[in-house]
C-alpha cells in the first residue's frame, strides 16, 4: 500500500477482555516498529521485527503483550486481559533502510 | 544502552523569529540521529537524519539540525519560525549496532502570531 496502515483506528474495550492491533507495512519494507503514546507522553518503544524475527522484545511492557510478524509482512500485537493503564495510542511504524514511516495508530480505552 | 534526552517539554516562540529545540542523545557506538515531528491529530512524519558527513543537515519545512559530537547533541533549528510549525517535536537515536530506534519524550513547539 502506499502508507503503514493500522487497524482498528478506536478500540474501547473493557478491563480484563483481550484485544488485538494490526498494522498492514509498505510493501517491501522489511523492519517493523511497535511504539505506545500515552496522553502527552513521548513514544515508548515496544517491539521491533526484522523480517518475521524480534531481535528486540525488551520494550513489552508484561507477559500480557505479544506481538508476530508472519509473511514479513502484517504484525499484530495482541494485548491480553487488558488493563487501564494499557489506554494508548498505539504506533506502528515500517522501514527499509533506517528512516521510519508511521501509521495513524490505534488508540485503546479500557474502561 | 542507548538513551534520548529533549529537556524542554514546551518551547514558545514568535513568529518570525528563530527556533531550536534541543536533543542530547547516548550511545555506544556511532549515532544515527534523526527528529519526528506530529502535528495536532496526525501521525508521526520524518523531518531530517544525521547518519555520516556533514555536521548540518537540512531536511523538511525549512528545517535543520547540527550533529555535535563533543556534545552528543543534535538540536532543530529553523532561521524563521511559523504559526504553523507549532506540532510536537521528537528527536530519536538509534546507533550502527541495531534497528532499535529510541525516541525522546518530545517538546511541544507553540509559534505564536
Amino acid at each position: 500500500g502506499a502508507g503503514v496502515s493500522q487497524s482498528p483506528s478506536n478500540k474501547v474495550t473493557e478491563k480484563g477482555k483481550d484485544v488485538e492491533l494490526r498494522c498492514d507495512p509498505i510493501s517491501g519494507h522489511t523492519a517493523l516498529y511497535w511504539y505506545r503514546q500515552s496522553l502527552g507522553q513521548g513514544l515508548e518503544f515496544l517491539i521491533y521485527f526484522q523480517g518475521n524475527s524480534a531481535p528486540d522484545k525488551s520494550g513489552l511492557p508484561s507477559d500480557r503483550f505479544s506481538a508476530e510478524r508472519t509473511g514479513g509482512s502484517v504484525s499484530t500485537l495482541t494485548i491480553q486481559r487488558t488493563q487501564q493503564e494499557d489506554s494508548a495510542v498505539y504506533l506502528c511504524a515500517s522501514s527499509l533502510d533506517g528512516e521510519l514511516f508511521f501509521g495513524e495508530g490505534s488508540r485503546l480505552t479500557v474502561l | 544502552a542507548q538513551s534520548v534526552a529533549q529537556p524542554e517539554d514546551q518551547v514558545n516562540v514568535a513568529e518570525g523569529n528563530p527556533l531550536t529545540v534541543k536533543c542530547t542523545y547516548s550511545v555506544s557506538g556511532n549515532p544515527y540521529l534523526f527528529w519526528y515531528v506530529q502535528y495536532p491529530n496526525r501521525g508521526l512524519q520524518f523531518l531530517l537524519k544525521y547518519i555520516t558527513g556533514d555536521n548540518l543537515v537540512k531536511g523538511s519545512y525549512g528545517f535543520e539540525a547540527e550533529f555535535n559530537k563533543s556534545q552528543t547533541s543534535f538540536h532543530l533549528k529553523k532561521p524563521s519560525a511559523l504559526v504553523s510549525d507549532s506540532a510536537l517535536y521528537f528527536c530519536a537515536v538509534r546507533t550502527t549496532n541495531t534497528d532499535k530506534l529510541i525516541f525522546g519524550t518530545g517538546t511541544r513547539l507553540q509559534v505564536f502570531p
